[in-house]
């Protein structure tokens, strides 16, 4: 069965930090999706990045950047610098691949930012 | 482009009642998903809408249910209500499914 495990339930850090939330996924799946969503205190969740199970290549939009390894089940993501408009809690997701594009995301249980000034 | 639109924002009920919750798309998206989001469970996946077909069931009670409309807005409706059903209520939406969902600011729903 699917699952998503984000093992820090809370982190604080001081601005300017740089900070890594890990996620770790379970599939028998050879192809899916891993998706980073945060969630900010106004609740709305906000779509971070998509990553095919085929991309291993990391990538880097600014002081986020995401670290993919098949190898280890690990789809990682590091703030750097972080502001402490960062403050909010990150869900990792995984696809569930059904027929077609019938698809529903199994989530983690989310990582809780504190960025203090 | 309006967001996904979610009424009411928050909602109290008692247990026994039933509730409806809304959730208006974006405009052109097809995909309307919903969620249930609590603290200890976290975010699971309730149903998801396409052309106003269910594609895709989470396993919750018959209790909870839902219909999509020809405009795409959907709409959850929850009978008899425990305490347990409690939670943030979250809508998605998206183009074909959940290649990239975009989220509503959810319904907080109270059941005392």
């Amino acid at each position: 069965a699917q699952k998503v495990t984000q093992a820090q339930t809370e982190i604080s850090v001081v601005e300017k930090e740089d900070v890594t939330l890990d996620c770790v996924y379970e599939t028998r799946d050879t192809t899916y999706y891993l998706f980073w969503y945060k969630q900010p205190p106004s609740g709305e969740l906000v779509f971070l990045i998509r990553r095919n199970s085929f991309d291993e290549q990391n990538e880097i939009s600014g002081r986020y950047s995401w670290n993919f390894q098949k190898s280890t089940s690990s789809f990682n993501f590091t703030i750097t610098a972080s502001q402490v408009v960062d403050s909010a809690v990150y869900f990792c997701a995984l696809s569930d691949v059904n027929a077609g594009n019938n698809r529903k995301l199994i989530w983690g249980l989310g990582t809780s930012l504190a960025v203090n000034p | 482009k309006a967001g996904v639109t979610q009424t009411p924002r928050y909602l109290i009920k008692t247990r026994g009642q039933q509730v409806t919750l809304s959730c208006s798309p974006i405009s052109g998206h097809r995909s309307v998903s919903w969620y249930q989001q609590t603290p200890g469970q976290g975010l699971q996946f309730l149903f998801e809408y396409f052309s106003e077909t269910q594609r895709n069931k989470g396993n919750f009670p018959g209790r909870f249910s839902g219909r999509q409309f020809s405009n795409s807005r959907s709409e959850m409706n929850v009978s008899t209500l425990e305490l347990g059903d409690s939670a943030l209520y979250l809508c998605a939406s998206s183009f074909l499914g959940a290649e990239k969902l975009f989220f509503g600011s959810g319904t907080q729903l109270s059941v005392l």
